[in-house]
């Protein structure tokens, strides 16, 4: 059974700094693309960031730009999101999800709320 | 960036009823379109990848048509289940966008 559990979420303050994780678990991590989408209270689905198999190419939505960064562990079967510099505007529900033709698969997704 | 417009913002219909969901994009994402089901307190449910697939485990009176720039996902007679908010995505370039959506609510 394919699984995606997102965790770090929580509470930072304005300009911090927070590391989301999603554990794989039930497929061969390391043959898919995987996402973060993410969605703000109340709002719709937003991409935010995705990333190739190997690693090798990453690609951001202009609003997170040298702010996010997406990596992934092959080896433990875990994709990362590197969040810096927050803003109250990068509050949402932070999804993980594999890329098969559309996003097949999303964690249950963790909060992030960005507050002073 | 691709804008994906979505309509009807709310869908206010029946159980049993026919459902159509249009989506249209700002230029052409040939069958690159996918459609996701997010009911509330839930994470999003693909429904339709490459514009007419259905995912597995997804209903056959889930459909959905359409290429270029027009989509259309149908849902044949709505259950109980069916009333939800509706999105669909692309995935022929970056930033892979969403529309904003489109409700189904109970008329």
């Amino acid at each position: 059974e394919v699984q995606l559990v997102e965790s770090g979420g929580g509470l930072v303050q304005p300009g911090g700094s927070l590391t989301l994780s999603c554990a794989a678990s039930g497929f061969t991590f390391s043959k898919f693309w995987m996402s973060w989408v993410r969605q703000a209270p109340g709002k719709g689905l937003e991409w935010v960031a995705n990333i190739k198999e190997d690693g090798s190419a990453k690609y951001y939505v202009d609003s997170v730009k040298g702010r996010f960064t997406i990596s992934r562990d092959n080896a433990e079967n875990s994709l990362f999101l590197q969040m810096n510099s927050l803003r109250v505007e990068d509050t949402a529900v932070y999804y993980c999800a594999r890329d098969e033709g559309g996003k097949d698969y999303w964690g249950q997704g963790t909060l992030v709320t960005v507050s002073s | 960036e691709i804008v994906l417009t979505q309509s009807p913002a709310t869908l206010s219909l029946s159980p049993g009823e026919r459902a159509t969901l249009s989506c249209r994009a700002s230029q052409s994402v040939t069958t690159y379109l996918a459609w996701y089901q997010q009911r509330p307190g839930q994470a999003p449910r693909l429904l339709i990848y490459d514009a007419s697939n259905r995912a597995t485990g997804i209903p056959a009176r889930f459909s959905g048509s359409g290429s270029g720039t027009d989509f259309t996902l149908t849902i044949s007679s709505l259950e109980p289940e069916d009333f939800a908010v509706y999105y669909c995505q692309h995935r022929i370039n970056w930033p892979q966008t969403f529309g904003q959506g489109t409700k189904v609510e109970v008329k």
